[in-house]
């Protein structure tokens, strides 16, 4: 089975800028999170979609967000970006989601803005 | 809510020398705690978990013990290898919803 895709793999972008990235989740899996990881914050989570619908959300401002589609790939979109954006953006899929099941990682999409 | 505080790294170790990444939670009621691992480059992968008190999680060598009594699930491993050199987090469920908590990481080192 081929694990979790993510595209592309490095961005780079200038401020005021939007960027849109995309995840493709493992098949048969319905969930699809998205983290931030920068050195200083750590793993933040972005939010989380099953089922074309937005289940969990985390603490960002409304630049940032995202959708699923039907056949479960998930796009996450960055609007008006700041320096602060800079990051590594990790997509991760399970199954049914769910506090007590794994999550499987993509390799991410860095994104550096100038 | 629920909180993982994990030992700050770098940590930097000999190859064949023992390992323990601590790691400390709060939590309401017995979530399952995870281990995972990022090699560079890469994203994140289930090292290991352990599902209730008393549990001990193991995978290619490395082992942690869901500690009720401590609110602990340190990671060890008795002979490091240069391979292992990744950055470790160890996470666990909120107690309101399903999202997932990270340690903020802690980087090994094993020099050869």
């Amino acid at each position: 089975k081929a694990g979790v895709t993510q595209t592309p793999r490095y961005l780079i972008k200038t401020r005021g800028q939007q960027v849109t990235l995309s995840c493709s989740p493992i098949s048969g899996h319905r969930s699809v999170s998205w983290y931030q990881q920068t050195p200083g914050q750590g793993l933040q989570f972005l939010f989380e979609y099953f089922s074309e619908t937005q289940r969990n959300k985390g603490n960002f401002p409304g630049r940032f967000s995202g959708r699923q589609f039907s056949n479960s790939r998930s796009e996450m979109n960055v609007s008006t970006l700041e320096l602060g954006d800079s990051a590594l953006y990790l997509c991760a899929s399970s199954p049914q989601g769910g506090r007590n099941n794994e999550q499987f990682f993509g390799p991410g999409t860095r994104l550096t803005v100038l | 809510g629920n909180s993982v505080t994990q030992m700050e790294g770098p940590v930097t170790l000999s190859e064949e020398a023992f390992l323990t990444i601590n790691c400390t939670y709060t939590a309401t009621g017995y979530p399952s705690l995870f281990w995972y691992v990022q090699y560079p480059g890469e994203g994140l992968q289930l090292l290991l978990k352990a599902t209730k008190a008393d549990d001990k999680g193991s995978n290619k060598g490395f082992e942690a013990t869901y500690r009720k009594e401590t609110t602990s699930f340190h990671l060890e491993k008795g002979s490091v290898q240069v391979s292992d050199s990744a950055v470790y987090f160890c996470a666990l469920p909120t107690n309101r919803d399903d999202k997932i908590i990270f340690g903020k990481g802690t980087r090994l080192h094993i020099l050869p």
